[in-house]
C-alpha cells in the first residue's frame, strides 16, 4: 500500500529556532500534499495544500512567512516553521496524493509532535 | 466554505454494542464523504467512503449512510470491539478540480471489554 514517511516524529527546541518537517511519499507520486496542524482532542486543521512545481495555497489565518512549505519534487514536500514560539507546539501531519480527484485517496504521516520550550 | 460538524465528541459503549456517528455539512454541493479512524498516536487511515449518489454503503462491520436532503451522514459500527477505540474523524468536500476535504471535530470513540 501507499506510505507516506514523515521525519521527525518528534522535536523539542528553544524558542527561536527554525524546524523542518520532512513528508516523503515512498511508493508513488505525490501531486498533491496537504499540511494539517492537530491539537490536543481537536480535529485535523488545514494549513496548506501544495502541488509539485507550485507555491502552496494556504488556508485563512495561516502565515506563509512563518510555515514555509515547499514541494520540489513528487516525493518530498517540507514544512518550515521558522522562528518557532511555544505557540507553535502542536501535532503536524501531512497527507499526500496522486492526482487531485477525491477518489485518490489522501495517505497520512506518523505526524511530528513539536514542542518549543 | 464548508462547515462539518460531528456529533458526538466521545462516545463511550460495551463491547458487542453498536456505535453511531453523525455528522452535518453546509455545502449541498458536497459530494464525497470519507470516514478516518485514527489510533492513538498514529496516523489517520481511511475506513470508508461514500459518494453523493449512493444512500447506504457497508464493508462487513462498518457502514456508512447518506441523506443529501438533511445533510447528514452516519459511521455505524456494528459488533464493536476494543480495537475500534480510537478518534474517527468524518469529512466533506467537492468532487471535481482539487479535492480538498474538511475534517469534522472527531468522535473519540471507547469501546469497554
Amino acid at each position: 500500500g501507499a506510505v507516506v514517511s514523515q521525519h521527525p516524529s518528534w522535536v523539542i527546541c528553544k524558542s527561536g529556532t527554525s524546524v523542518k518537517i520532512e513528508c516523503r511519499s515512498l511508493d508513488f507520486q505525490a501531486t498533491t500534499m496537504f499540511w494539517y496542524r492537530q491539537f490536543p482532542k481537536q480535529s485535523l486543521m488545514l494549513m496548506a495544500t501544495s502541488n509539485e512545481g507550485s507555491k502552496a495555497t494556504y488556508e485563512q489565518g495561516v502565515e506563509k512567512d512563518k510555515f514555509l512549505i515547499n514541494h520540489a519534487s513528487l516525493t518530498l514536500s517540507t514544512l518550515t516553521v521558522t522562528s518557532a514560539h511555544p505557540e507553535d507546539s502542536s501535532f503536524y501531519i501531512c497527507s499526500a496524493r496522486s492526482g487531485t480527484a477525491e477518489n485518490q485517496p489522501q495517505h497520512f504521516g506518523d505526524g511530528t509532535r513539536l514542542s518549543i520550550l | 466554505g464548508e462547515n462539518v460538524e460531528q456529533h458526538p465528541s466521545t462516545l463511550s459503549v460495551q463491547e458487542g454494542d453498536s456505535a453511531v456517528i453523525k455528522c452535518t455539512y453546509s455545502d449541498s454541493a458536497s459530494n464525497y464523504f470519507p470516514w478516518y479512524k485514527q489510533e492513538l498516536g498514529k496516523r489517520p487511515q481511511l475506513i470508508i467512503d461514500i459518494r453523493s449518489n449512493v444512500g447506504e454503503k457497508k464493508d462487513q462491520r462498518i457502514a456508512v449512510t447518506l441523506n443529501k436532503t438533511a445533510k447528514h451522514f452516519s459511521l455505524h459500527i456494528t459488533e464493536t470491539q476494543p480495537e475500534d477505540s480510537a478518534v474517527y474523524f468524518c469529512a466533506a468536500g467537492i468532487a471535481g478540480g482539487s479535492y480538498i476535504p474538511t475534517f469534522g471535530r472527531g468522535t473519540s470513540l471507547i469501546v469497554h471489554p
